[in-house]
């Protein structure tokens, strides 16, 4: 049973540090998601991937976060440095691409900055 | 832009009733819409979409260009479903295509 896997599950971290949370998609998927949920803005689309090149990370900070794919199997999103504002559940997805295509999810990555 | 609003933060109906969670779109092409649930514990996973016009656990939705709107309904509500549940928009934007949330509607079934 192919599934989105996303490393650590969880993340207490204190203000200021860098956090890095990465994601390894389905095996044959050429695209890659990274979302944000928060309980005031539910999920947020932060950047997506098609074939490990960036689309689109315009709903991303600029100055503190950055997302890569280093290779077809990991994807990863860092933060640097982290604030407290950051503290919410990061959810990595991956699917075949194309309009109307269906979004596999990762469990997600529980960020606390403290 | 794609826009996808839920105007319902909660949700809460008894067993057996009737249940309607509302989804309104904004977006100037042909979208491809979906409903995504998130059970308690469980990671985010697709329930419906409209292009393939089917009932999945006994919901339903219908894309209404009109309205804009691809509101999910179910005759009669389980226990079970009680959950979070998410449209979203799929379609181009500059080129390349998104797939856009709405924020969540959380339903609670009670007994």
């Amino acid at each position: 049973d192919a599934r989105v896997t996303q490393t650590p599950r969880h993340k207490v971290t204190e203000m200021g540090q860098e956090v890095t949370m990465r994601c390894q998609p389905i095996l044959g998927h050429n695209t890659v998601f990274w979302y944000r949920q928060t309980m005031m803005q539910g999920l947020e689309l932060l950047a997506y991937f098609r074939n490990r090149a960036p689309l689109d990370d315009s709903g991303m900070p600029k100055d503190r976060f950055s997302a890569e794919m280093p290779d077809a199997t990991l994807a990863t999103l860092k933060i640097q440095p982290s604030e407290p504002r950051d503290s919410a559940v990061y959810f990595c997805a991956s699917g075949l691409g194309g309009v109307g295509t269906e979004a596999f999810f990762g469990q997600g990555t529980r960020l606390t900055v403290v | 832009a794609q826009r996808v609003t839920q105007p319902e933060k909660l949700l809460s109906v008894f067993k057996g009733a009737p249940v309607e969670l509302k989804c309104n779109y904004s977006y100037s092409g042909s979208p491809e819409l979906f409903w995504y649930v998130q059970y308690s514990r469980q990671r985010l996973q697709l329930l419906l979409r409209h292009i393939s016009r089917e009932s999945i656990k006994g919901f339903t939705a219908d894309l209404n260009k009109g309205e804009t709107s691809f509101h999910l309904k179910k005759p009669f509500a389980q226990e079970e479903d009680s959950a979070m549940y998410y449209c979203a928009l799929s379609g181009l934007q500059g080129g390349s295509e998104k797939l856009v949330f709405g924020k969540g509607t959380k339903l609670t079934v009670n007994p």
